[in-house]
Parts: structure tokens; C-alpha cells; sequence
């Protein structure tokens, strides 16, 4: 139980464009998902919180106009990079809660993301 | 959340046990000790956790001393596939709809070997 998945898993994409990037809780109902981001060769940092039907929380530091999250349904949560550039070239992991009487977060496989 | 330290990197002998320290010396009552794992280029994935008492599943055992300043985890028996980085965090649990926020540090690899 309790397995999160990403989409894609993968994606190169030119400077200027915008890419999403879901994430599902396969067998449970996430009502908090959160998305992190890993630069090459350093630990994972938390970028936002989201909440389903109400506006993500976003971690000082981070530009939410830039990184727009939506948690429309209690099984998924989008990041969209919007106008991305190669600086944001990193690797991005969702994880969510499994219920409401634990704090115990499951994580997604990641999405390598490549901006050209 | 409180702070904690673990040793860069630690080699084991295929076979062996794997214990993994963490120091955690400002941790508070309302905090629980998690570890998880992340294996190259993938998400990290949750071992256990505990507050007080020793814990044990599937896939390891947690060992927090009597003071809660630091925690050991334990993988009994190792394999190649345990080859990771291992991350102690310290989270405070809030409940309900609410969440503890996990802080990553820089882990300890962990280099099973044959």
C-alpha cells in the first residue's frame, strides 16, 4: 500500500516553455502532497505544500507564479514549470500522506526534468 | 524541527548488519525520529519510525536510546539492493489534517558490499 506515482518520469523540454508534471496516490487519499526538488549530488528541498481545494503553501525563496501547483482531487496534485529555463534543470518528487492520524510521507519515483 | 547529525558514509559486508547512527541531541518530546532511503536517481522511499519505543518492521529495526538524543537503525541482514543514502530525520508530528515538515540533510551513504 500506500505507492505514489509521477508523470512523466522523464522530459526535456526547450527554454521558454511551460512543463506539468502529476502526481497520483495510487491506493490511498492524500489530502497533503508536497513537492520537492534535488540539484545533482545534494539533498532533497521542500518547495511547497499542497492541500487539496485550497492554495498550495510555498516554502520561502520559491516563486509561486513561477511553479503553480493545483491539488484538485484527493489522488492528484500538478507542478507546472512555467517558462522554464535550463536553471531549473533538477530532479522533482512528490510525496503524500496516507490519512489522517499519521504524518508518514510517501514518495513518488521522481521526474527528471532537462531544460534546453 | 531539531537538528541531526549522521556520519557521511559507512561501508558493510554483504550479509552483515548495517547500523546506522543519528544524533538528534535537541530533539523534543513532540518529535519523532523517521528514516528513509533514496537509491540513485530515484524517490526516496520510508523505512520507520518511532518517538520512544524501539521499532521494528519488515525491513529494519529502530533503536532510540532512553534520553531520545540519539537513534540507531538497523538493517539485519544487508544486501547489495540496501546500497542508498540513508536520511534520520526529526519531525514533529501535528495531527489531524495537519503535517511535520521533513527537513533532508545530506544522509549517509551507505555502500553494501559483496
Amino acid at each position: 500500500g500506500a505507492v505514489v506515482s509521477q508523470h512523466p518520469s522523464r522530459v526535456i523540454c526547450k527554454s521558454g516553455t511551460s512543463v506539468k508534471i502529476e502526481c497520483r496516490s495510487l491506493d490511498f487519499q492524500a489530502t497533503t502532497m508536497f513537492w520537492y526538488r534535488q540539484f545533482p549530488k545534494q539533498s532533497l528541498m521542500l518547495m511547497a505544500t499542497s492541500n487539496e481545494g485550497s492554495k498550495a503553501t510555498y516554502e520561502q525563496g520559491v516563486e509561486k507564479d513561477k511553479f503553480l501547483i493545483n491539488h484538485a482531487s484527493l489522488t492528484l496534485s500538478t507542478l507546472t514549470v512555467t517558462s522554464a529555463h535550463p536553471e531549473d534543470s533538477s530532479f522533482y518528487i512528490c510525496s503524500a500522506i496516507a490519512g489522517l492520524s499519521t504524518d508518514t510521507q510517501y514518495f513518488g519515483p521522481g521526474t527528471r526534468l532537462t531544460v534546453l | 524541527d531539531a537538528k541531526t547529525t549522521q556520519p557521511p558514509s559507512m561501508d558493510c559486508a554483504e550479509g552483515r548488519a548495517a547500523n546506522l547512527p543519528c544524533n538528534h541531541s535537541t530533539i523534543s518530546g513532540n518529535e519523532y525520529v523517521y528514516w528513509y532511503r533514496q537509491i540513485h536517481s530515484q524517490g526516496p522511499q520510508y523505512i520507520i519510525h518511532g518517538l520512544k519505543n524501539n521499532e521494528t518492521n519488515e525491513m529494519a529495526s529502530l533503536i532510540i536510546t532512553e534520553d531520545r538524543k540519539s537513534s540507531t537503525l538497523i538493517l539485519p541482514h544487508a544486501t547489495l539492493r540496501d546500497t542508498a543514502v540513508y536520511y534520520c530525520i526529526v519531525s514533529r508530528y501535528a495531527g489531524g489534517t495537519s503535517y511535520g515538515k521533513l527537513t533532508f540533510g545530506q544522509g549517509t551513504i551507505l555502500t553494501v558490499h559483496p
